[in-house]
């Protein structure tokens, strides 16, 4: 079974950084694009970027355009998100997700997510 | 920007049918998925470019789209399908775009 493992969640001051790691295993992470999602406490899926199966195309929601970096290294089998200027509205948890990019995009195997707290 | 409208909660008798809605300008023309999220736990795809259902979703499951709304249906609904349901579409402009999620609470 396809397993996502997300880290480097915590507790981080308004205008801090953090980076978060996605391991993935039990398939060919090189294949397939990779997707950051986000969820606040008590409210809905966010979509907060997205990457291509070589990391050529990236794509950000317009809320952390300019702040957040997705990345992959497809010889570690590992995703990444630098997050900077955080703000409390981003507090949150993250998920990282496969993405089956077909006809359209979805995602077929989420991990467990992590999760950032933004708070002075 | 693409946006997708679900109502807030929907409510069913156990072995009834549900049916969960998501609105989106054409969204017929796009292709809708459905998650399911229970409280503390990932969201599990349960349908996928309209009516395909993954692997280890039960028959129950099904999903149509057509106009403006896609539409989630579970028949014979049991308690065990009580969670917060998302639809999910791709836009070339927006890309990713979620519902805001319907509670469905099986009483």
């Amino acid at each position: 079974q396809v397993q996502l493992v997300e880290s480097g969640g915590g507790l981080v001051k308004p205008g801090g950084s953090l980076r978060l790691s996605c391991a993935a295993s039990r398939f060919t992470f090189s294949d397939y694009y990779m997707t950051w999602i986000r969820q606040a406490p008590g409210k809905g899926l966010e979509w907060v970027s997205y990457i291509s199966s070589r990391g050529g195309s990236l794509y950000y929601a317009d809320s952390v355009k300019g702040r957040f970096t997705i990345s992959r290294d497809n010889t570690k089998n590992s995703l990444y998100l630098q997050m900077n200027s955080l703000r409390a509205e981003d507090t949150a948890v993250y998920y990282c997700a496969r993405g089956q990019y077909i006809s359209t995009y979805f995602f077929d195997f989420w991990g467990r997510g992590t999760l950032v707290t933004v708070s002075s | 920007s693409y946006e997708l409208t679900q109502p807030p909660s929907v409510s069913v008798s156990p072995g009834q049918t549900a049916r969960i809605t998501c609105s989106g300008d054409k969204l017929g023309d796009k292709y809708a998925c459905w998650y399911y999220q229970k409280p503390g736990q990932s969201p599990i795809l349960v349908i996928y470019e309209d009516t395909k259902r993954p692997s280890g979703i039960p028959e129950r499951f099904s999903g149509s789209n057509s106009g403006n709304t896609a539409t989630l249906t579970i028949s014979g609904t049991q308690a065990m399908d009580e969670a917060d349901y998302y639809c999910q579409a791709w836009d070339s402009s927006t890309h990713v775009v979620f519902g805001g999620g319907t509670k469905l609470t099986v009483l």
